[in-house]
This record gives structure tokens, sequence and C-alpha cells, in this order.
């Protein structure tokens, strides 16, 4: 069965790195994309973007670039989450999901757990 | 602001139908996925394209479309079916996914 299984939360300092991790299982990895979803607490459901799991392409939504970067392992079916110079407004649950028919970002099936990043002084 | 707009909230009585809706110009050309939220869980998707449902999901969740505006129909809402539910499809340009502000159902 598809599985995936992200890293635990994380309490980082503003200006600080966290890089958040998503391992997939239960299916051959390149053959669907990994989507990342964040949510702030108390609020809505936010689509980062995709990262193309054969070609290792990233497509990063609006608002999403420059700080954001999807990463792979393929060797390991773990995709990553870099975020970098960190603020208070990035304090949030990040997930990874998978679709369901081979559309990245669209009928995300399957989820990850989800990873807490906390970012405080 | 969202591509997609969503009411913030809406009500049903047990055992009653409810329809959800989401607003959005992309909505005329792009199919409508809908996702179930608990609090503290990750979502979970219940329409999918057209009007599909995946494995496990109740035959009471049924999705529409007309012009602009897509829905989410529960047919006799269950206590269960309390959550945030929000809609997902392609944003105004067409090139990106996004996220409707999402619905939270409270069921009397």
């Amino acid at each position: 069965q598809v599985q995936l299984v992200q890293s635990g939360s994380e309490l980082k300092k503003p200006g600080a790195s966290v890089k958040v991790s998503c391992k997939a299982s239960g299916y051959t990895f390149s053959n669907y994309g990994m989507t990342w979803v964040r949510q702030a607490p108390g609020q809505g459901l936010e689509y980062m973007g995709w990262i193309n799991t054969k070609s290792g392409n990233p497509t990063y939504a609006q608002g999403f670039t420059g700080r954001f970067v999807f990463s792979l392992d393929t060797s390991v079916s773990t995709a990553y989450l870099q975020i970098s110079t960190l603020k208070a407004e990035d304090t949030a649950v990040y997930y990874c999901a998978r679709d369901l028919i081979g559309v990245p970002g669209s009928s995300l099936m399957w989820w990850g757990q989800g990873t807490l990043v906390t970012v405080s002084s | 602001s969202s591509d997609l707009t969503q009411d913030p909230a809406v009500s049903v009585a047990l055992g009653q139908t409810v329809r959800i809706t989401c607003q959005g110009d992309s909505l005329r050309n792009y199919y409508t996925n809908w996702y179930q939220q608990e609090p503290g869980q990750a979502p979970v998707l219940v329409i999918y394209g057209k009007n599909n449902r995946p494995s496990g999901i109740p035959a009471r969740f049924s999705g529409s479309s007309s012009g602009n505006t897509a829905s989410l129909t529960i047919t006799g809402a269950q206590a269960e079916d309390e959550a945030d539910y929000y809609c997902n499809s392609r944003d105004s340009s067409g090139n990106h996914w996004v996220f409707g502000g999402g619905t939270k159902l409270t069921v009397l």
C-alpha cells in the first residue's frame, strides 16, 4: 500500500533553514510527482508546487519561489522540502502528497502525516 | 486572495442534504477535486475529476459543476461528516493548482 512518511516536528529560529523529508513506499517512486502543501495554524491549505520525480524538475506556485526548494533522493524514494531564511510566518504544517491519476497537484489521494515547522526566537 | 472562493461556514441538520460550493473562473474549464479535513488530520480526497469517489468514500458524497461553480453535495449528512472541506482546481492562469479557502461544515 502507498505510504508517505514525513520527518518529525522542527523548532527553528528566524533566519535558520529547515529540511523536511517525505519517504515514499508501496509504489514506483519515479512514476508519480510529489506535491507539497502548506497549512498555517488555523488556516486553509496552500498549494506550494510539485517536483517531477523522474527528471527532478520542480514547479513552484506563486509565493513559494526563492526560499523554498524541492529536491529528491531517488535511491531512497524520498522527497525533500528545504526552506531557507525562515520567518515567523513560515510556521505551519507542511504536507507531501501523491496524486491518484498521474496529475501532480490534483486528486491528491495519499498524504504524509504532516511536519510541523515552528519558527520562533 | 484565492482564485477559488468558498463560503467560510455551512451548517446542516443531521440526515439532511447540504451543498458546499466553490466559485472561480477556471472552473469553467477544469474539474474540481474535493477534500475533507478533520482537526489535526491530513486531508482526505472525497471527490476527484468529473464526479469520482475514491475507494472507501461513501456514496452520499457527490460532485457537480455548472459554469464557474463547482459543488460538493452530501446527501443525508452524518455526524462524522462535520469537518472542513476544500475544493482544488487550476488557478485563473491554468498553470498551477490552487485550493479554495475552505468551508467548515457543522452537522446539527
